[in-house]
């Protein structure tokens, strides 16, 4: 079983839907929740982060940890066609490494 | 601008043809990554930096080696390429390990 696992989609939504991209985990030591963005053939950039239990809002994006299921999940609002990319969950525990899920890549229609 | 460069960006070689993969930074950050990644794998970490000459391995460090000389460049040295090593590579520094700030991507291939 891997320790991140992220459905990679692919998803596909209409200009202004919400989007929901989820990841679940097994490694209780997490403590930082990361999520990247990732366009084709770019690097990934660094979106927002949790530390622990709880919500995070920075602007159209929120993101939720529960810790006690171990689910993180990220949501997009008013989604835009900019948004199209590849979403990667990354929790980290203190060994100085990212865990990364697979990706979701999304595709906002215009 | 803060950035973290690498180079070559693109890389085509053969077999065992020693290479190195260039990482720079100029933020000023202690720590520094490397990771590969794979389709269906995500992103894996190779080795990681937490200083000047202080050098650890990641999950996926058969085959691959590091220095670490100068704060600001973390080299990626492949002595020996092989097939299986064909990859797309990120380089990534961060001031306090977490928050991680990638580079634009090496994509390797060995044939």
């Amino acid at each position: 079983q891997k320790e991140v696992e992220q459905d990679p989609g692919p998803l596909s939504v209409p200009e202004g839907a919400i989007v929901s991209l989820n990841c679940t985990y097994s490694n209780s030591a997490f403590q930082y929740f990361m999520w990247y963005r990732q366009y084709s053939r770019k690097g990934p950039e660094l979106l927002m982060y949790t530390y622990s239990s709880g919500n995070k809002e920075d602007g159209r994006f929120t993101a939720q940890v529960d810790k006690s299921s171990k689910y993180i999940s990220l949501f997009i609002r008013d989604s835009q066609p900019s948004d199209s990319a590849t979403y990667l969950c990354a929790p980290y525990s203190n060994d100085y490494k990212l865990s990364f899920g697979a990706g979701t890549t999304v595709t906002v229609r215009a | 601008e803060a950035q973290v460069t690498q180079n070559p960006r693109y890389l085509i070689t053969v077999t065992g043809k020693k290479l190195t993969v260039t990482c720079s930074q100029n933020m000023n950050h202690e720590y520094m990554s490397w990771y590969r990644q794979d389709p269906g794998l995500g992103l894996r970490q190779i080795y990681y930096s937490m200083n000047v000459e202080v050098t650890d391995k990641g999950d996926v460090p058969e085959g691959y080696k590091v220095s670490r000389k100068e704060k600001r460049n973390f080299p990626l040295i492949l002595e020996s390429p092989s097939p299986n090593q064909t990859s797309l590579y990120f380089c990534a520094s961060s001031l306090n390990t977490y928050e991680q700030y990638f580079g634009p991507g090496t994509r390797l291939t060995v044939t």
